[in-house]
């Protein structure tokens, strides 16, 4: 298996403009998990899915930011509209089993700058 | 609410050299604590689980440390070697499935 696959590797945008971005969990993983890095808050969860349903969005910092796993293989994090405040690494991460977080395998991220 | 705080933010080391990271964490009704290794552009790769019954688990060169009741947990490595050089977080897990509570991390160079 591949592994976790998210794109793009990097996303530069300008304030006010929509971004979306795309995962690709392990195949045959249920659980699917959205975390963002910052160096001021370091890598916090924003939302994460079982068996395709999101169960616990707590973490999504506002209405701007929305995420979506239509299936068993994608997910998107779209944020709109875009601020500068939104400029981190958004990491995907799937687990083998509902809410695994003992089994987390990791993508290589979305680097994202709003300018 | 859980704090998970690592010091140091950074460290150089020769290689050769032993050496510890630490983390600490408020809340000690955990489930389990985590280390994982961050290279650069690259995401998290776990290296070890520690159940909150356990105080260690080893893996090669690696040996994490437990101890819930005083909030702390140490990642010891042996015979440091340059491709150690990498970022190094620790995350506890309160049970509230899903979120893991992720220190800042430590940041690990390892001089040829």
């Amino acid at each position: 298996d591949a592994g976790v696959i998210q794109s793009p590797r990097h996303e530069v945008t300008e304030m006010g403009q929509e971004v979306t971005l795309r995962c690709k969990p392990i195949s045959g993983h249920n659980s699917l998990f959205w975390y963002r890095q910052t160096m001021m808050r370091g890598l916090e969860l924003l939302i994460y899915f079982n068996n395709n349903v999101p169960i616990d969005d707590s973490g999504m910092p506002e209405d701007r930011f929305s995420a979506k796993m239509p299936n068993a293989s994608f997910s998107t994090l779209k944020i709109q509209p875009s601020e500068p405040r939104d400029s981190a690494v958004y990491f995907c991460a799937s687990s083998p089993k509902q809410g695994m977080v003992e089994k987390l395998f990791f993508g290589s991220g979305t680097q994202l700058s709003v300018l | 609410k859980q704090e998970v705080t690592q010091i140091p933010a950074a460290l150089s080391v020769p290689e050769g050299e032993n050496l510890v990271l630490n983390c600490s964490f408020t809340d000690s009704a955990i489930y389990n604590l985590q280390w994982f290794r961050q290279d650069p552009g690259k995401g998290l790769t776990s290296l070890l689980l520690i159940q909150s019954s356990q105080r260690e688990q080893t893996s090669g060169r690696l040996n994490a440390s437990l101890d819930k009741s005083s909030g702390r947990s140490t990642l010891y490595i042996a015979a440091s070697q340059p491709g150690d050089s990498a970022t190094y977080l620790c995350a506890v897990d309160g049970g509230s499935q899903g979120n893991l509570i992720f220190g800042k991390g430590t940041k690990l160079s390892v001089k040829p």
